[in-house]
């Protein structure tokens, strides 16, 4: 098992431009959670999907961030003008079933510089 | 909503010594408390789980405290070595989701 997959690794963009964030859940996960983690806030949740449905998003700014579910094998966090306070280290993580039962395995994470 | 808290920010001990890292929250379901570790550049790695149910859990030098009266979870690494240079997590679960504490950046000093 390749555990949760975050692709690019790091990834630096211009004041701006757009960013866009891949995770590949674990095979068999229904649930799918990302993450921004910096040294002020530390680890701040961000949106969640079970199924490929939005559950909760009630962590991801009103503004320039998006996050689909197109199929049950990846998930995309959208960043749109990217600004520097958007520089941060991004985590997936998925689990099972979703929810407060179940595990949750993290990815690597993305670590996005803006410039 | 749900607040934790993780005490200390940073800790500093040296090889063989103990490490206790508390977090404090204000509300949890029944269900699992997790602790991870997180290495440099690396995602969140799974360190020990335990249920609401449950007040202690020892694996290999590690003791998981739970104190659902005091809503108080701990971790004590116990003969601390430099490989555990890490920061540690601590995640109580909600009624949807789980809540992460801000994490303890350990070092060991050999």
């Amino acid at each position: 098992n390749a555990g949760v997959i975050q692709t690019p690794r790091h990834k630096v963009t211009g004041k701006g431009q757009e960013a866009t964030l891949w995770c590949e859940p674990i095979s068999g996960h229904s649930a799918v959670f990302w993450y921004r983690q910096t040294i002020v806030q530390g680890l701040e949740f961000l949106t969640y999907f079970r199924n490929q449905a939005p559950i909760d998003d009630s962590g991801m700014p009103k503004e320039r961030f998006s996050a689909q579910m197109p199929n049950q094998s990846h998930s995309t966090l959208k960043i749109q003008s990217t600004q520097p306070q958007d520089s941060a280290v991004y985590l997936c993580a998925s689990s099972f079933t979703g929810g407060n039962q179940d595990t949750q395995y993290f990815g690597p994470g993305t670590r996005l510089l803006v410039l | 909503g749900e607040q934790v808290e993780q005490r200390p920010p940073h800790l500093s001990v040296r090889e063989g010594d103990s490490a206790f890292i508390i977090c404090t929250y204000t509300d949890s379901a029944t269900a699992y408390f997790y602790w991870y570790k997180q290495e440099p550049g690396a995602g969140l790695q799974l360190l020990m789980s335990v249920f609401s149910n449950v007040d202690r859990k020892e694996e290999q030098g590690l003791t998981v405290l739970l104190n659902k009266k005091d809503k108080r979870l701990s971790l004590n690494l116990t003969a601390a070595h430099p490989g555990d240079s890490a920061v540690y997590f601590c995640a109580v679960p909600g009624y949807q989701n789980f809540y992460f504490g801000k994490g303890t950046s350990l070092t060991v000093i050999p």
